[in-house]
């Protein structure tokens, strides 16, 4: 048991909505982090928040964006879905940034986009 | 920048055979190298790391991984393997990006056990 939590677990949308995706952090961890996993291959860093600020993003586009709320858990964003954005999408919690070896990762979110 | 290949997609094992699982890294660096691994349905589970000293790491159920840095590889290892370690297992080296360090993982290998 991790203690991150992800909602939902299963979602389906269409080409041209938009998705918020969201994760509670385990208790006492400050630092939340998004990554996507396409299918067949390893998890890509999206962003990582640490108090409600962004400080650290992947190679994403702008329509990728996020939030972290003063309890720590945080949300995903994704505007003008695309067909690529199908994948698991993964939350991993850290108790501060820079400490990956203590990344507690949720079970994620499988958006299906069609 | 940096990056991880794992040049095998699926290794398949017999139940009690030894494994290795292959990695290879990129990066300009000391690097941070991790293994996780991931069951169906389950998010990532660290089993082990590097950071500094002992090249040699052990981790948790029964894993250990050697870091050669001649060889810019960082092999997982089970002298034992066991029907309940069929999983997915991914290789990620951690690269500095603002603060923190942030993982850069490889595609993965599929491990499959036989009976």
């Amino acid at each position: 048991e991790t203690g991150v939590t992800q909602s939902p677990t299963h979602l389906i949308k269409t080409r041209g909505q938009q998705v918020t995706l969201r994760c509670s952090s385990q208790s006492g961890h400050n630092t939340v982090s998004w990554y996507q996993q396409a299918l067949g291959q390893g998890p890509q860093f999206i962003f990582q928040y640490y108090r409600e600020e962004e400080n650290g993003r992947g190679n994403f586009p702008p329509r990728f964006s996020g939030l972290q709320f003063p309890n720590y858990s945080s949300e995903l964003n994704v505007n003008a879905l695309e067909l690529d954005d199908s994948a698991l999408y993964l939350c991993a919690s850290s108790p501060v940034p820079g400490l990956t070896e203590k990344l507690f990762f949720g079970s994620g979110t499988q958006l299906s986009v069609l | 920048a940096q990056s991880v290949t794992q040049p095998d997609i699926h290794i398949t094992v017999s139940e009690g055979a030894s494994l290795e699982l292959r990695c290879n890294y990129s990066y300009g660096a000391t690097p941070y190298l991790f293994w996780y691994v991931q069951s169906p349905g389950q998010g990532l589970q660290l089993l082990l790391k590097y950071f500094s000293g002992d090249t040699l790491v052990q981790g948790i159920k029964g894993f250990e991984a050697e870091f050669k840095r001649s060889q810019s590889s960082f092999n997982l290892r089970k002298p034992s393997v066991h029907w309940s370690d069929a999983a997915e297992y991914f290789c990620a080296v951690g690269a500095r990006s603002g603060g923190s360090y942030i993982p850069t993982f490889g595609r993965g290998t599929s491990l499959i056990v036989h009976p």
